[in-house]
């Protein structure tokens, strides 16, 4: 069992629709959680950390956090054809360690 | 602000030969991350350096791969004999000891032929 785990799609959906990312974590010890975006050749690239439980919104991005449930989603709210990328969920633990999980593909169409 | 920079961008080799990456991390930022990422998948840890010291190399294949970050500011990562799976992108990224937020480099493709 990979320590992060995401869909890898692809998730489709369709301009200006509601976008809705998953993850799970498996080491109880995770403290700090991420989303990165990665386009195709490029970088991964922050969007949002979170550390409570709960929401966080910025802009068009909401992160929800669910530490019981080992439980991270990231929601694009108005989805556009920019947000086409790989969206990478990433842990870390108390002690500083580092882990990502394989992503999922997001595609928006026209 | 610069970024993390890395070099060089690609590198072509033949298996069994040897090769190496330079990243030099935000200034300031105490932490340096080593990532090799195969195409579909995610970044996979490989290092992790806190200053000079190592923090986690449990996925570091220690047999081919060593890395070092001598003064605590840049480090390089070697991988001595290269195999075909080596292929992949190496990605650097550091972060300050706040909010440990990672940023990466524009990473190494690297093609072992």
């Amino acid at each position: 069992q990979k320590e992060v785990e995401q869909n890898s799609g692809p998730l489709s959906v369709p301009e200006g629709a509601i976008a809705s990312l998953n993850c799970t974590y498996s080491d109880r010890g995770s403290q700090s959680f991420f989303w990165y975006r990665q386009y195709s050749g490029k970088s991964p690239e922050l969007i949002m950390f979170i550390y409570s439980n709960g929401d966080k919104e910025d802009g068009r991005f909401t992160a929800q956090l669910n530490k019981a449930s080992q439980y991270v989603s990231l929601l694009i709210r108005d989805s556009q054809p920019s947000d086409s990328a790989t969206y990478l969920c990433a842990a870390l633990t108390n002690a500083g360690k580092s882990t990502f999980g394989d992503g999922t593909t997001l595609t928006v169409k026209p | 602000e610069a970024g993390v920079a890395q070099s060089p961008r690609y590198k072509i080799i033949e298996k069994r030969q040897s090769v190496a990456f330079w990243c030099n991390p935000i200034s300031g930022h105490a932490t340096l991350y080593w990532y090799q990422q195969i195409l579909g998948q995610g970044p996979k840890l490989l290092i992790q350096f806190q200053n000079n010291g190592v923090v986690d190399d449990s996925q570091l294949p220690k047999d081919r791969f060593s890395a070092e970050r001598l003064k605590g500011v840049d480090s390089t990562l070697k991988i001595q004999p290269a195999k075909l799976e080596d292929s992949a992108v190496y990605l650097c990224a550091s972060s300050d000891d706040v909010k440990n937020i990672q940023y990466f480099g524009a990473g190494t493709r690297l093609s072992v032929l």
